[in-house]
């Protein structure tokens, strides 16, 4: 356990709906950052947050996908109208800035199937 | 722009065999390098890292890289793997100190059998 916690593990979801996966990070990390995992591969950045303020966003990261970290504590991300292309592992990660080469600590993830 | 090569997506080892996993990084400028495990439905836990000090990184669970810049290789060690090892191996560079948005490689699974 990292200290970093995921909700839900699971989600399964019917074409089209949305979906919200929440992220607590390590209660001092200023940074916090999402990824997604596809079947096989490594994962890929999608946005990160310095505190409360999004700074960088992936081209993976479709108008149909939003990201919130209000009062730079925990933060949503949620996807509008999935499709089944959207089926992945969506980690959190998050690190106290310090300088350089700062360890990134993971969450459990939230596993997303689209039918 | 930086990546990362993991050789071989899968490598088996018997039980006390050493253990060797493949990384190569692409950077325009000094590197930082990481490995990460992972065990099924779990997120990725931190075994070493490299941030430009000694080049020999000693990590958890016995494991070790080093980090050649002539060969632009970080690879992955363990004299002795242990079934416990079995698990998905990433290697990451970060990108742009700032920023430190990671960049994977596709991972490298280790099997290892009695």
């Amino acid at each position: 356990d990292t200290g970093v916690s995921q909700d839900p593990r699971h989600k399964i979801t019917k074409r089209g709906q949305n979906v919200t996966f929440r992220c607590d990070p390590i209660s001092e990390h200023n940074r916090l950052y999402w990824y997604r995992q596809t079947l096989g591969q490594g994962p890929e950045f999608l946005t990160y947050f310095q505190n409360e303020a999004q700074l960088e966003k992936s081209r993976l990261l479709s108008d149909r996908f939003s990201a919130e970290r209000p009062k730079g504590s925990f933060s949503t991300l949620e996807i509008q109208r999935t499709e089944q292309g959207d089926s992945a592992m969506y980690l959190c990660a998050t690190l106290l800035l310090l300088g350089r080469g700062d360890e990134q600590f993971f969450g459990p993830g939230t596993r997303l199937t689209v039918l | 722009a930086q990546s990362v090569t993991q050789l071989g997506s899968h490598v088996s080892v018997s039980e006390g065999a050493l253990v060797l996993l493949r990384c190569n990084y692409s950077s325009s400028v000094p590197p930082y390098l990481f490995w990460y495990v992972q065990y099924p439905n779990q997120g990725l836990q931190l075994l070493l890292k490299y941030t430009s000090a000694a080049t020999l990184v000693k990590g958890i669970n016995g494991f070790e890289a080093e980090f050649k810049k002539s060969e632009t290789s970080f690879h992955l060690t363990k004299p002795s793997a242990h079934m416990s090892d079995a698990a998905e191996y990433f290697c990451a560079v970060s990108v742009n100190t700032g920023f430190q948005k990671l960049v994977f490689g596709t991972g490298t699974r280790l099997l290892v059998s009695p």
